[in-house]
């Protein structure tokens, strides 16, 4: 079965400044999507950023972008030039490809930008 | 629609009572998933559907949850004799033929006092 962790429950940055989240994960598949999805407090699940396994280079979405490390099993995202509007929480999440359809996510990361 | 649509958006209900939350998905996306997101944790898969049927229900935790497609577009998510552990924020996502972007609704919290 695959598991996520997000070690960090919380994190903080300042406004403008670069913020790490950091995902792991662990499958025995070699196919696979990973995610992370924002979760404001409308609690709408927003997807952020995808990366596909087999992919090697790093997926990037104007401020956000991602250190997907196969070998380690590791997947982070960066966000840079933080915004107030980027404060929610933030969820990792993994899919396998052609196998079972369901996303498993991590147990989040609250992320507050201040002022 | 333009998004996912999940209605009510708040329910309490007394414990034992019977719920329906409902999810009308996006136009056109032919898969359909419920999670279940509990305070501080993130969601867990209970049921999806591909087209009209359920291809996968392992997560609903007990006999007492139920979904339905009927046509295969707005789906039905049932939970008989309520618990209050029952309580949580109930999230519906659709994707397309692709079936890896999955989209969001807004939820629906249901209390169970």
């Amino acid at each position: 079965a695959q598991t996520v962790t997000q070690s960090q429950p919380e994190m903080s940055v300042q406004e403008a400044e670069t913020v790490t989240l950091s995902c792991t994960y662990d499958t025995s598949e070699s196919n696979y999507y990973l995610f992370w999805y924002k979760q404001p407090p409308s609690r709408q699940m927003i997807l952020v950023i995808r990366q596909e396994a087999y992919k090697q280079q790093n997926a990037t979405e104007n401020r956000f972008s991602v250190n997907f490390q196969k070998a380690a099993k590791s997947f982070s995202l960066k966000i840079s030039d933080s915004q107030l509007g980027d404060t929610a929480m933030y969820f990792c999440a993994f899919i396998s490809q052609g196998g079972s359809e369901k996303l498993v996510f991590g147990k989040g990361t609250k992320l507050t930008v201040n002022p | 629609g333009a998004g996912v649509s999940q209605t009510p958006s708040n329910k309490v209900t007394e414990k034992g009572k019977y719920v329906e939350l409902r999810c009308d998905p996006i136009s056109g996306h032919t898969a359909l998933y419920w999670y279940r997101q509990s305070l501080g944790q993130g969601p867990e898969f209970l049921i999806y559907f591909q087209g009209t049927g359920a291809a996968d229900d392992s997560g609903l935790p007990n006999d007492r949850f139920f979904a339905v497609r009927p046509e295969g577009s707005v789906s039905t998510l049932k939970i008989q004799r309520t618990e209050r552990g029952d309580s949580a924020v109930y999230l519906c996502a659709s994707s397309s033929l692709d079936r890896v972007d999955a989209f969001f609704g807004q939820g629906t919290r249901l209390t169970v006092v």
